[in-house]
């Protein structure tokens, strides 16, 4: 079955230092992997997603994430942080091959605080 | 391009009450797709509409949970009656269908419903 796992509900950091946001995944089979993000009364969006291609995803905003699968892991980084990176994020794994569904397993979300 | 509208935006109603919560998705989405989040806790599938046909209903709690969309344009989830563990976020969103599938799914702002 596919499951991911935040590792941190909370994470804090100050402006302009780096962001690491903690994924693992539990899959029988490659998965496709996302990462979404909420900000205050806003929908869910897009940051990135991991398909079968290049491990190192580039995002928007200046995310990336690495698919590691010695490691089964999927974090999500960032060099600089910014105050507008306040959100909170969520892994997801998508429960078909391929990503030929769209019904999305997710994680519990990561809430990020960015102190000025 | 105006993207997936949720209304109502948040709703207060008894136990044993009934609430219609409605989304119109993205103008020419077929896919259309129900997730809740309950306080604490992952967001979860519920349902899954192409146009008007559901796809896969294998996450609706119970059948006090109706969704419907008639003429496969925008849709409604009915609870009725609302019990307390009701009490959630709702989110709604669709996605277009195309070769290859990137997976991603446009998600609206979520109804935020509070059974008391």
């Amino acid at each position: 079955a596919q499951s991911v796992t935040q590792l941190d509900s909370h994470v804090s950091v100050s402006e302009g230092t780096p962001v690491l946001l903690r994924c693992n995944y539990s899959s029988s089979y490659s998965p496709s992997l996302f990462w979404y993000v909420q900000h205050p009364n806003k929908g869910l969006q897009l940051l990135l997603k991991y398909t079968s291609a290049a491990t190192l995803v580039k995002g928007i905003n200046g995310f990336e994430a690495e698919f590691k699968k010695s490691e089964t892991s999927f974090h999500l980084t960032k060099p600089s942080a910014h105050m507008s990176d306040a959100a909170e994020y969520f892994c997801v794994v998508s429960l078909l091959p391929g990503g030929a569904t769209n019904k999305l397993i997710f994680g519990t979300g990561t809430l990020l605080a960015v102190q000025p | 391009e105006a993207g997936v509208t949720q209304f109502p935006s948040h709703s207060v109603i008894e136990k044993g009450q009934t609430v219609t919560l409605r989304c119109d998705p993205i103008s020419g989405h077929d896919n259309l797709y129900w997730y809740r989040r309950v306080m604490g806790k992952e967001i979860k599938f519920l349902l899954h509409f192409v146009k008007e046909s559901k796809q896969d209903e294998s996450g609706m709690p119970n059948n006090r949970f109706l969704a419907e969309r008639t003429g496969g344009t925008y849709s409604t989830l009915k609870v009725q009656p609302a019990e307390l563990e009701d009490s959630g976020v709702y989110f709604c969103a669709s996605s277009p269908t195309r070769t290859p599938n990137t997976g991603e799914l446009f998600f609206g702002e979520g109804s935020r419903l509070t059974v008391l």
